[in-house]
């Protein structure tokens, strides 16, 4: 199965939103609210920042935000920050097994 | 606390043998699936497979089912990862990580792994 398609990177200004897409198909997305997001900072782990497409864990600030429409969820960060500036990626439960599937990750620039 | 910890920096050679584990400590381990994600350097991470440690029930990547062994420890909270006969591209850094909902909240720091031909 291919990976879940996300623009290879976005960017924007301290203080302004930034939306990054995640577009799958009707065997991933389309079929499930089981899509997480996750963040990665240069040489440290992922961390979950949202699942089930918009819930957040207790220790994630609320300027992140997720949504989903027909195969493609998004996720928003508003009131950007300079600490914002990382990979992001999406993952989606499949038809076919509960692993998911990973999309190919964007990189935020905060400038 | 949760917590995942993995086991240290890995340089094998190919056709090598591989076992790198993950100890989990501040909740019951039996109970919960853990998983592990592969990161080739400059790129996505990607999953290979998981494991739920109750009863050993090992799921795999269709990818790269065969490729790798996913096991459990109960007595000492450990799940490992396991390579037969190593292969350069198998050059990663490796995640374990525990599940959180119906996704995956608790990460361990990684082990990097580099197998030269």
């Amino acid at each position: 199965q291919s990976a879940l398609t996300q623009p290879p990177s976005v960017s924007g200004s301290p203080g302004q939103s930034v939306t990054i897409t995640c577009t799958g198909t009707s065997s991933d997305i389309g079929t499930n609210n089981r899509v997480s997001w996750y963040q990665q900072s240069p040489n440290t782990a992922p961390k979950l920042i949202l699942y089930e497409v918009g819930n957040r864990p207790s220790d994630v600030p609320d300027r992140f935000s997720g949504s989903k429409s027909g195969n493609t969820a998004s996720l928003t960060i508003s009131g950007l920050q300079a600490e914002d500036e990382a990979d992001y990626y999406c993952n989606s439960y499949t038809n076919s097994t509960t692993l998911g599937i990973f999309g190919g990750g964007t990189k935020l620039t905060v400038l | 606390e949760v917590q995942l910890v993995q086991s240290g920096a890995e340089v094998r050679k190919s056709g090598e043998s591989l076992k790198i584990s993950c100890k989990s400590s501040g909740y019951n381990f039996n109970i919960y699936w853990i998983g592990w994600v592969r990161q080739m350097p400059g790129k996505g991470l990607e999953w290979m497979g998981m494991i739920y440690p109750g009863d050993s029930d090992a799921r795999y990547s269709p990818s790269l089912q065969g490729q790798v062994t996913i096991s459990v420890d109960k007595s000492i909270s450990t799940a490992y990862l396991h390579w037969s006969s190593l292969k350069a591209s198998d050059t990663a850094m490796y995640y374990c990580a525990r599940r959180y909902s119906s996704a995956w909240g608790y990460w361990g720091q990684g082990t990097p792994v580099t197998v030269s031909s």
